[in-house]
């Protein structure tokens, strides 16, 4: 079974157009994020979510909007496309945010997006 | 502010060689985590451990080992007898417990190759 998901792999669009990449994981975590992985590999935090409460939202273009419906999922939105924003993006979860300990992440298998 | 620094860009080897991934962090807080990561050829996420700051203990699973000096700010990841399958790039992460520290800031990875 898959612990943390995401579709689709590969996206290829068009600049401007509007897409969408999907989460879920099955680990029973409360805790999801995305990462921006550029083309050198340096990986960034982008939001994080808990309980379906938004924690982490660095600075990234509000052109991405993260939604969770509930704490099994974690959607990215990407509003008018732009070339900067070929990337890989990777979803991730983690048990909840409690005192002084933090959990590891599991990763979600990655989204290439290209944007032409 | 969080800093992890990854030096060694790439890492070439001969299979059964030892090699020693080297990690520098800069955190001002005095309770914190450190992580390492694998992502191989095929592109996912991989953990590998998390250590907190008050665990000195050097680690060790299988092949891999882990020295944590929080004199040197150091969290150096050893591979003995390395293996072909070990080619990957290896990301060392940090995150404080508290406020915007509570996330993973990743270094910049270290390639691996491991040449038969």
């Amino acid at each position: 079974d898959t612990a943390v998901s995401q579709t689709p792999k590969y996206l290829v669009t068009q600049m401007g157009n509007d897409k969408s990449i999907k989460c879920e994981q099955n680990l029973g975590h409360d805790t999801m994020y995305w990462y921006k992985q550029d083309s050198k590999k340096f990986l960034k935090i982008m939001f994080s979510y808990n309980n379906k409460e938004l924690i982490i939202n660095e600075t990234v273009p509000n052109r991405f909007s993260p939604k969770s419906p509930d704490k099994a999922h974690l959607n990215l939105h990407i509003n008018s496309l732009e070339l900067g924003d070929s990337a890989v993006y990777f979803c991730a979860s983690s048990q909840g945010r409690f005192g002084g300990s933090v959990s590891e992440q599991y990763f979600g298998p990655g989204t290439r997006l290209t944007v032409t | 502010a969080q800093k992890v620094t990854q030096a060694q860009t790439e890492i070439s080897v001969v299979e059964k060689e030892d090699v020693t991934l080297d990690c520098v962090y800069e955190t001002r807080d005095t309770t914190y985590y450190l992580f390492w990561y694998k992502q191989p050829p095929s592109g996912e996420l991989v953990f590998l451990i998390r250590r907190n700051s008050f665990d000195e203990q050097n680690e060790i699973s299988g092949r891999y080992s882990w020295n944590f000096q929080k004199s040197t700010s150091s969290f150096n990841f050893t591979i003995t007898a390395s293996q072909v399958v070990d080619s990957a790039v290896y990301f060392c992460a940090l995150s404080g417990i508290s406020g915007s520290a509570r996330q993973l800031t990743f270094g910049s990875g270290t390639q691996l190759t491991v040449l038969p």
